[in-house]
């Protein structure tokens, strides 16, 4: 089945504590972001990955880091949270061959910092 | 740059009433958009899009938007709704240049079916 999915799901932590959000797709895709959601934000794009090691900043990235190692993987990393960072983050696919390749995107992780 | 705008953050309607939600965007090129629904607790779902051809376009459960380049909206349309559309639907816009897929999201519209 093809699909993206995130780990964890849900996550409680504290103010200063690095943290990984992995986050794995099956479909071969060159291309994967990562969102936070906000309300009445909607969806803010935080680094988008065009491919193996090319990694570029969304509208939303500081704060984070991410890496592309590999095709199928693309961590969001917060290697200091703070509570502003509170939100619902979504991981997102697509094939990267022209632009309206629809994005797939994963469950979600929700994430409080206390 | 591009950007989108849901003129409604929440649109209550009774079950088999129709429905619009709008959007709108702005851009100096000329882009693709896509309806996203997400349902309550889960990921979001691609509704439909447009990229080039019909300016009415029609997704899945009976949704259909049209694109309207004059007044650059592509607002989101069912003739009968159900209890199950009640979720978040969110409007987005691609850019249809560049060597990059860089796309914006609205801020997202509720839609709360009344039985």
């Amino acid at each position: 089945e093809a699909q993206v999915t995130q780990n964890p799901r849900y996550l409680i932590t504290v103010t200063g504590k690095k943290l990984t959000v992995t986050c794995s797709q099956n479909m071969n895709h060159e291309y994967m972001s990562w969102y936070r959601q906000d309300p009445g934000l909607g969806l803010r794009q935080i680094y988008y990955s065009m491919n193996v090691e090319v990694t570029d900043k969304g509208d939303v990235p500081e704060g984070y880091k991410v890496s592309r190692k590999e095709k199928r993987n693309f961590p969001l990393i917060l290697e200091s949270p703070s509570p502003n960072q509170t939100s619902l983050y979504f991981c997102a696919s697509s094939l990267f061959r022209n632009q309206q390749e629809t994005q797939y995107f994963g469950p979600g992780t929700r994430l409080l910092v206390l | 740059a591009q950007s989108v705008t849901q003129l409604d953050s929440q649109v209550p309607v009774f079950e088999e009433a129709p429905v619009e939600l709008r959007c709108n965007y702005s851009s100096s090129v000329s882009v693709y958009l896509f309806w996203y629904v997400q349902y309550p607790n889960q990921g979001l779902q691609l509704l439909l899009k447009y990229l080039s051809g019909s300016t009415l376009v029609k997704g899945i459960n009976g949704f259909e938007a049209e694109f309207n380049k004059s007044q650059t909206s592509f607002h989101l349309r069912k003739p009968s709704v159900h209890i199950s559309d009640t979720a978040e639907y969110f409007c987005a816009v691609s850019l249809n240049s560049g060597g990059y897929q860089k796309v914006t999201f609205g801020t997202g519209t509720k839609l709360q079916v009344i039985p």
